[in-house]
């Protein structure tokens, strides 16, 4: 079945450290995009990337970091520079020929310890 | 910041209807969709539009005025299961940048 795969599940990280947060997906969609979901809030716009070898940064893009080699992966690491990481984060992906339908991975809750 | 408007929070009987609007900025404006997320899963897509008008698709509805840069979901006969938060989202231009609302909290009662 088609389908985007985030993982891990949960993710627990030290202060000061990198982390990597991984999302494949094999719909063949070219569009593909990270969101931050904190408690009762809404979807932010981390990165968002049309094509492969290209990517643009959303609204929230500082401590963030992003690549897109493979069409079907689009990891985000989340840096030291990001001075409040503890949230959900969210992969989507869209058919850019249509863009009517965002699928969404069942994310990813990375907390800072 | 985000650009879109919901209301944050709406309560509704079983077996009613309710309604949820979302106004969006016109830049760049080429179509609105949304979305249902309960809590701790993740967003599903419900409906779209493109173009003024209502899209039906079963119990659920979505309406948009371009002129009035204004949408809304219309969820009728109302289920439990319903109770969930509801995002709409706003496609720009051909950048493909895909902007949510802050999300309206709906909560059925019996």
């Amino acid at each position: 079945d088609g389908g985007i795969t985030q993982s891990p599940k949960y993710l627990f990280r030290k202060e000061g450290q990198n982390v990597t947060l991984s999302c494949e997906q094999n719909l063949n969609h070219d569009a593909m995009y990270w969101y931050r979901q904190d408690p009762g809030q809404g979807l932010r716009l981390i990165y968002y990337s049309q094509i492969v070898n290209d990517f643009q940064k959303g609204d929230i893009a500082e401590g963030y970091s992003v690549s897109r080699e493979k069409k079907e992966s689009f990891p985000l690491t989340v840096t030291s520079a990001q001075k409040n990481p503890t949230a959900f984060y969210l992969c989507a992906s869209t058919d850019s020929a249509m863009m009517t339908e965002a699928f969404f991975g069942q994310g990813t809750r990375l907390t800072v310890v | 910041g985000q650009s879109l408007e919901q209301p944050s929070e709406v309560t509704a009987v079983e077996g009613a209807i309710v309604q949820i609007n979302c106004t969006y900025q016109t830049s760049g404006f080429y179509g609105l969709s949304w979305y249902q997320q309960h809590d701790g899963g993740a967003p599903t897509f419900l409906s779209y539009n493109a173009l003024d008008g209502l899209e039906e698709t079963g119990r659920f509805s979505s309406f948009l005025s371009r002129s009035d840069s204004y949408g809304y979901l219309l969820l009728q006969e109302l289920q439990m299961k319903d109770s969930a938060s509801y995002f709409c989202a706003e496609v720009r231009d051909s950048s493909y940048k895909l902007i949510f609302g802050s999300g309206t909290r709906l909560l059925v009662r019996p």
